[in-house]
Parts: C-alpha cells; structure tokens; sequence
C-alpha cells in the first residue's frame, strides 16, 4: 500500500519539550515538505527537501528543526523555541519540485 | 504581492443541489493551479491541476475551469452529496525556477452539505 504516513495522529506536549514528528513515504518521491494549518488560514511552509541530506526553511522555520537522513524519511522536530506550536502539522512529498504534492493525514500537536 | 482569494469563506447547501467555488490569484509568473478537498483532521486530496493552456478539467462530479487572462478559477461540484462536506483548498505555483517556496495557498472554502 503505496503512499505517506504520519505519526502520531494526535501529540500532547507540555511546554518547554522537543518533540518530533514522524513522516515516511513509499512512493520514491525526491521531495517533502512540512506544512503548518491553523483554523483561519491557509498551509503554510516550514521546510521542505529535494534532496537526501539538503533542506531548505520555508516561510515558518523558526523554532523548528528537520533531517533528511533517508529518502523515505523527513522528521519534523518541533523544539521549545516555538512559540505557538498547537497546530495541525501536514507532511507532504512530491516527484519533482513543481509537481503534484500528495498529502500525509497530518498531526495535531497540542501543547498543554 | 502574490496572493491567492477564495470565496465564499464558507457555505451551506442542500444535498443534490449544486454549487460553484471562487479562487481569484495574483500569482506571477503562473505555473499551474490545483483544487484539493481536505476533510475534517484529513491530508489535502488532490482533485485537480490545470497548467496555462487548459481552461477545464473534470474529475467525476467536480469541474474545474481556469481563466489566465483575468486570473480566475473556479470548482464547480454537481448534485452534491454529504461526502462532499469538507474545506476546497486553491493552490497556485509559480515558475521561477529551482527552489520550492512556489505553492501559494488560499485559506480554503469550508463546504456543508445538510440532508
């Protein structure tokens, strides 16, 4: 069964924890992408790779951290520096850069 | 500034009836447009893509239509169904080239269908 996987669906965090969000794909996709989605507004771009070992910050970097250690794999790891981090967390992955993106099921991080 | 606008914010209809999603976008230079359906607490779905040269595209009961000139599309779903009720999210992509930061996002129209 090709596509993306997230995990957890759901992290309860307490203020001032890292915490990592997981994202693997099977579809052989150079490129992933994390998106933040908060009610009101639209996707956002954290990082995103098109390449094994390269990452790029996108509009929100910010208190955010990823790695890019295998093909199949973008870890999101969402560190004590953010301020807001409640929020439902998109990972995504795409053949080439301009091409159609397919969307993981997502994360709710809440931080209690 | 490169900006994408949905319209309406939201909406109500009845199940069977038919209704029209509004994306207007001063995107430049235009790549291609996409329409996704995202479900409540759900990953985006792709439904959609349409590059400069078409100007309709169907997938099952939802039509798309693209307009480069006046920078306008536009989702038309037909005899709507309960499952259709979810957020229709626009995104546009530039073409300038090498790095991502291309995918323009409108904030999305949260579709009701009510039995």
């Amino acid at each position: 069964d090709g596509g993306i996987t997230q995990s957890p669906k759901y992290l309860f965090r307490k203020e001032g924890q890292n915490v990592t969000l997981s994202c693997e794909q099977n579809l052989n996709h150079d490129a992933m992408y994390w998106y933040r989605q908060d009610p009101g507004q639209g996707l956002r771009l954290i990082y995103y790779s098109q390449i094994v070992n390269d990452f790029q910050k996108g509009d929100i970097a910010e208190g955010y951290s990823v790695s890019r250690e295998k093909k199949e794999s973008f870890p999101l790891t969402v560190t004590s520096a953010q301020k807001n981090p409640t929020a439902f967390y998109l990972c995504a992955s795409s053949i080439g850069n301009y091409n159609e993106q397919f969307f993981g099921p997502g994360t709710r991080l809440t931080v209690l | 500034k490169n900006q994408v606008e949905q319209s309406p914010q939201s909406l109500i209809i009845l199940e069977g009836k038919n209704c029209t999603l509004q994306c207007n976008y001063t995107v430049s230079p235009f790549s291609n447009l996409r329409w996704y359906k995202q479900d409540t607490g759900r990953g985006p779905v792709s439904l959609t893509i349409m590059t400069f040269s078409e100007n309709t595209k169907s997938n099952g009961r939802y039509t798309a239509t693209l307009d480069a000139d006046t920078k306008q599309s536009s989702l038309h779903i037909t005899a709507s169904q309960l499952s259709d009720s979810a957020s229709y999210i626009c995104v546009v992509s530039r073409n300038y080239g090498g790095s991502q930061g291309n995918l323009i996002f409108g904030k999305g129209t949260k579709l009701s269908v009510k039995p």
